[in-house]
């Protein structure tokens, strides 16, 4: 399995307050990516990144920021969570922008 | 524009039993890849298989087959000799080409309930 993690799990938060999620990886790779899944959407692009200090949208990046400092590391943040922010959000990693991705485990965060 | 298309949100199968999920693709990218997903109820997304647009032979992997029919746009899933492990959501994903850059646009997935 690849070696990726999520911080934290699982995390409930007020509307208005900034959150940030975490991925890390062991595996070195260079592009890594944040996706949001909700119920009958699959799994939707937020943010990626194909190195670092190098990032670009994906199709649902608004209200969405991230950095990537270093190569193991991804963070995602939500300036001010709002309810609609409320989704399971997974980190993947891939070698390259066309090999395999593999996910991390997953964050559910819900928004009251 | 690229898109995937899932039309089974639920389907079953009895254990042993062989079951195709169905997927079908939109794009214009003469260079293309296909990959199934499996979500367990724990949650996590675990790569199946993945299909090249240029391979000339169908996927495999252990019990896992994808019939690809590059001129219908389909890549149905087969999973062979069903388990009951097997139940869980199944995703359709196709690596797209958005500005230059690959990205992985997935469908809405099928879930599969394998019973005994």
């Amino acid at each position: 399995d690849a070696g990726i993690t999520q911080s934290p799990r699982h995390k409930v938060t007020e509307t208005g307050t900034p959150v940030t999620l975490r991925c890390h990886q062991t595996e070195n790779h260079r592009y890594m990516y944040w996706y949001r899944q909700d119920p009958g959407h699959g799994l939707r692009l937020i943010h990626y990144s194909y190195g670092v200090k190098d990032t670009d949208k994906g199709e649902v990046s608004d209200g969405y920021s991230v950095s990537r400092s270093k190569t193991e590391d991804f963070l995602l943040t939500l300036e001010s969570a709002t309810s609609s922010q409320t989704s399971v959000y997974f980190c993947a990693i891939s070698e390259s922008g066309g090999e395999t991705q593999y996910f991390g485990p997953g964050t559910r965060l819900l928004v009251l | 524009a690229q898109k995937i298309t899932q039309t089974q949100p639920g389907m079953f199968v009895q254990e042993k039993e062989a079951v195709t999920l169905d997927c079908t693709y939109d794009t214009s990218d003469p260079s293309y890849g296909l990959f199934w997903y499996k979500q367990p109820s724990s949650g996590e997304m675990i790569f199946l298989i993945y299909q090249g647009s240029y391979d000339q032979q169908n996927a495999t992997e252990g019990r896992y087959s994808l019939n690809f029919q590059k001129a219908r746009k389909s890549a149905n899933l087969v999973i062979s000799a069903s388990q009951l492990g097997d139940s869980a959501m199944y995703f359709c994903a196709m690596r797209g080409d958005w500005g230059g850059y690959n990205k992985l646009i997935f469908g809405a997935g099928t879930r599969l309930a394998v019973h005994p």
